[in-house]
């Protein structure tokens, strides 16, 4: 079993709608959660972290933890095709463990 | 401010030689993560240094090591390369001694191993 897993996609979404990013991991002694977002052929970008159960909101995009689940989602509202990229879901235990992606396009 | 970089962008070696990466943590970090990035995949951690010293290891053979230098820059060795270390290598900071354990990420170093 995979420590972080995430639908591999592709996900796709209509410009101006809410794309939903899906992960759930398997250590619960994992105390940080982190979603990054990789254009093709770049390195990952830091787009939010998350330490509490509940919601965090940053602009547009708004980061979901649920430790009891083992659950962490990402919504993204108002989709714009810049946000096309593949989504890296990662927990921390000493170590950073990512899953594997969730590719992401959103069409104009 | 600089953020992280890593040299070279890109590396072409042949099965069997040996390579060394390079990585400039961002101003303020003093800790440095390497990680491998195979195509499709999401980063495996290989190491972590603090202090010169390897904190955490991930599940990588011994051919693949490390070094920190006191100006908290890093390098990756890999020694006995094999294709499947065909992989994007990328390095990311921290900065330790901080309520926030988030990691951010040079552009990487593309190795390709024929």
């Amino acid at each position: 079993q995979k420590e972080v897993e995430q639908n591999s996609g592709p996900l796709s979404v209509p410009e101006g709608a809410i794309a939903s990013l899906n992960c759930t991991y398997s250590d619960r002694g994992s105390q940080s959660f982190f979603w990054y977002r990789q254009y093709s052929g770049k390195s990952p970008e830091l787009i939010m972290s998350i330490y509490s159960n509940g919601d965090k909101e940053d602009g547009r995009f708004t980061a979901q933890l649920n430790k009891a689940s083992q659950y962490v989602s990402l919504l993204i509202r108002d989709s714009q095709p810049s946000d096309s990229a593949t989504y890296l879901c990662a927990g921390n235990n000493n170590d950073m463990r990512f899953g594997a992606g969730t590719r992401l396009t959103v069409k104009p | 401010d600089a953020g992280v970089t890593q040299s070279p962008t890109h590396l072409i070696k042949t099965r069997g030689q040996q390579v060394t990466l390079r990585c400039s943590p961002k101003s303020g970090h003093d800790t440095v993560s390497w990680y491998q990035q195979a195509l499709g995949q999401g980063p495996q951690f290989i190491f972590q240094y603090y202090e010169e010293e390897e904190r955490q290891r991930g599940n990588f053979p011994d051919r693949f090591s490390g070094h920190q230098f006191p100006n908290y820059s890093s390098e990756l060795n890999v020694n006995a390369l094999l294709l499947g270390d065909s992989a994007l290598y990328l390095c990311a900071s921290s900065p330790l001694a901080s309520s926030t354990d988030t990691q951010y990420f040079g552009p990487g170093t593309r190795l390709t191993v024929l």
